[in-house]
């Protein structure tokens, strides 16, 4: 079967450094997303990776290691408003979307 | 400004009562998506739609059914043969193509069966 794992929840504290972990046994690989969802609202877009490697983009960054079925999502400089759930999800070899189910980012003062 | 929009955001029925949940997006976008959200949970593929009059199953088809006859609008309805049927529902839309495209989300509408 189809699987990707993510930490449910994690708790960082405002100004600070976070990383959420992805890791995803899928049938074939062709990217990975990474996607932000405050409550009760849309998911929306953060990143793709498709090569090995860190992309950055502000104070986010993806890394991904296909050889490991692994990436992770690297938050920088935190801010009250990054309080929301961290959702990894992988296109497989169909080109659908598999996702993981999303990780709960708390940030405290 | 473009977009996805769905309608309403949020929306109580009785049980046994079919809904239909609406999507429409300016986008000029090929395929369209429906997927369902519960609490601790991903988002699961219900339906999707890769082009005006044809569209397919997902992985929780049963108890749904989708139309697409306009490139702008897949609306989804949910019957009363949805044993479970309350919770956040998402309609997304990308390009189509060889390059997979990030998909973009409406706002969601939140069913609740009473």
């Amino acid at each position: 079967g189809q699987n990707i794992d993510q930490p449910t929840e994690m708790t960082a504290t405002e100004g600070a450094i976070v990383q959420i972990n992805c890791t995803y046994q899928t049938s074939g690989f062709n990217g990975l997303f990474w996607y932000q969802q405050h409550a009760g609202e849309a998911p929306t877009f953060l990143s793709y990776n498709v090569l090995d490697g860190l992309e950055e983009k502000g104070r986010f960054s993806s890394f991904l290691s296909r050889s490991k079925g692994y990436s992770y999502l690297l938050l920088k400089e935190l801010q009250m408003k990054d309080s929301a759930s961290y959702l990894c999800a992988v296109i497989d070899s169909n080109y659908q979307l598999i996702w993981g189910a999303g990780t709960k980012l708390i940030i405290k003062p | 400004d473009g977009g996805i929009t769905q309608s309403p955001k949020y929306l109580f029925r009785k049980e046994g009562q079919n809904v239909t949940l609406s999507c429409e997006q300016n986008l000029n976008h090929d395929a369209m998506y429906w997927y369902r959200q519960d609490p601790g949970q991903g988002l699961r593929l219900i339906y999707y739609s890769q082009i005006v009059n044809d569209f397919q199953k997902g992985d929780i088809a049963e108890g749904y059914s989708v139309s697409r006859e306009k490139k702008e609008s897949f609306p989804l309805t949910v019957t009363s043969a949805q044993k479970n049927p309350t919770a956040f529902y998402l309609c997304a839309s990308t390009l189509a193509g060889e390059s997979y495209n990030e998909q973009f989300f409406g706002p969601g509408t939140r069913l609740t069966v009473l």
